[in-house]
């Protein structure tokens, strides 16, 4: 069976603090797929990475990086200098590398509140 | 550029009444999804559809029926609502091609059942 695990429910910071969001996940299969996905006020949630198994190199876009670490099972999502606009719940997702559609196993989500 | 619609964003039922979540998406996507949300529990899948004609059971289908009739539409039906089901209810929409896979959602459906 797969499952994610967000283990940080709520985080609160000061716009340009550096924050970072934790995601372990668990499955059996070689090759799968992660993804991050960002849930803002407005409630639709919005792609932000996908990375697959074999590619472990970090990914860097703007003031986002995600750092994947298969050893540790670990897909961690570091924010930059954070800013009011990222405030939102923040979920990472698993998906196998079976059959032809989507289908994602979500976190829990960590609602990240960044306040002036 | 309306992406993935869905109707209604709001409803309110009493146990034991019907209704039909309706999905729409203009992307030509091959793919589409329903999920709910619940506090604490993240997204679960409910039903998906590879294509136009075809639906299969996610991962809590029980008391949910879906239709894909028309390629762009995805149709969510409770037959005898129940408080168990009150959640908020996302439709998604992906493309076949694996390097774009990633899901576009719609903005929810808030369904309360009392």
């Amino acid at each position: 069976a797969q499952k994610v695990t967000q283990a940080q429910t709520e985080i609160s910071v000061v716009e340009k603090e550096d924050v970072t969001l934790d995601c372990v996940y668990e499955t059996r299969d070689t090759t799968y797929y992660l993804f991050w996905y960002k849930q803002p006020p407005s409630g639709e949630l919005v792609f932000l990475i996908r990375r697959n198994s074999f590619d472990e190199q970090n990914e860097i876009s703007g003031r986002y990086s995600w750092n994947f670490q298969k050893s540790t099972s670990s897909f961690n999502f570091t924010i930059t200098a954070s800013q009011v606009v990222d405030s939102a719940v923040y979920f990472c997702a698993l998906r196998r590398d079976t059959g032809t559609a989507s289908k994602l196993t979500f976190g829990t989500g960590t609602r990240l509140q960044v306040t002036l | 550029n309306a992406g993935v619609t869905q109707t209604p964003k709001f409803r309110v039922l009493k146990t034991g009444q019907s209704m039909t979540l309706l999905c729409a998406q203009d992307m030509n996507h091959e793919y589409m999804y329903w999920y709910r949300q619940d506090p604490g529990m993240g997204l679960r899948l409910i039903h998906y559809s590879v294509g136009e004609g075809t639906t299969a059971k996610g991962e809590v289908p029980d008391g949910y029926n879906v239709s894909r009739l028309k390629k762009q539409n995805f149709l969510l039906g409770l037959e005898s609502a129940a408080p168990s089901q009150t959640s908020v209810y996302f439709c998604a929409s992906s493309s076949r091609t694996v390097k774009s896979e990633k899901l576009f959602f719609g903005s929810g459906t808030q369904l309360s059942v009392l």
